[in-house]
């Protein structure tokens, strides 16, 4: 089992859409957990970070759940410009960063 | 954001070429890490430097060559690429939270690099 695993994808949804990503992670250990976006041919940007239980930013929600090991992206009222992949990342204490294989979202006109 | 710049933004090189990569920053991050990456691949770790000193080597080929010359400054030298390494190579520094033992890694703009 891979360490960080990430819904396939791609997604495709209309704009004004709500979509989740999921990512599970197998290390118990891991203490931070954050989302980055990656556009075409670009860095990737940190777009949150989680902590604790998880982090709310505008049209962005994360939430995390240590018992069942994921933590979970929410995007609501898609716009065109959050086309992109996005990138989730697990940091388990005294350790690297662990990225999992991103998920790709095109927003739809 | 930790004001990370990347030189050069892009550069091809031919196999038999020596070059090298730079990257700075300049808000006092003790960790900086190198990472390639793929197209539709997440970044891969090659190199850690933590406090100056190079703290992991993740089995990277002798042809990659980092150097840390200060704490603002991180170059990769490059020697007898292979078509294969074309990639974008990252450098990240890693910015400790005040009061926590959290960390946050934030991406320079990258060098993307064709090797012919």
């Amino acid at each position: 089992r891979k360490e960080v695993e990430q819904d396939p994808g791609p997604f495709n949804v209309p704009e004004g859409a709500t979509v989740a990503f999921n990512c599970t992670y197998s290390n118990s250990a891991s203490q931070s957990f954050f989302w980055y976006r990656q556009d075409c041919r670009k860095e990737p940007k940190l777009l949150m970070s989680v902590y604790s239980s998880g982090n709310e930013d505008g049209r962005f929600t994360a939430q995390l759940n240590r018992a069942s090991q994921y933590i979970s992206l929410l995007i609501r009222d898609s716009k065109l410009s959050d086309s992109a992949t996005y990138l989730c990342v697990v940091n388990p204490y005294g350790q690297n960063f662990v990225f999992g294989p991103g998920t790709r979202l095109s927003v739809l006109p | 954001d930790t004001e990370v710049t990347q030189t050069p933004k892009h550069l091809v090189m031919g196999m038999t070429n020596k070059k090298s990569l730079k990257c700075e920053q300049h808000m006092g991050h003790r960790a900086m890490y190198w990472y390639k990456q793929k197209a539709k691949k997440p970044p891969e770790l090659m190199f850690v430097y933590s406090y100056e000193k190079l703290s992991i080597n993740e089995s990277v080929p002798s042809r990659f060559s980092p150097e840390c010359p200060n704490s603002s400054l991180l170059n990769l030298h490059l020697h007898a690429l292979q078509p294969e390494d074309s990639a974008l190579y990252l450098c990240a520094p890693i910015m400790i939270l005040l009061g926590s033992s959290y960390n946050e890694q934030f991406f320079g703009p990258g060098t993307r690099l064709t090797v012919l």
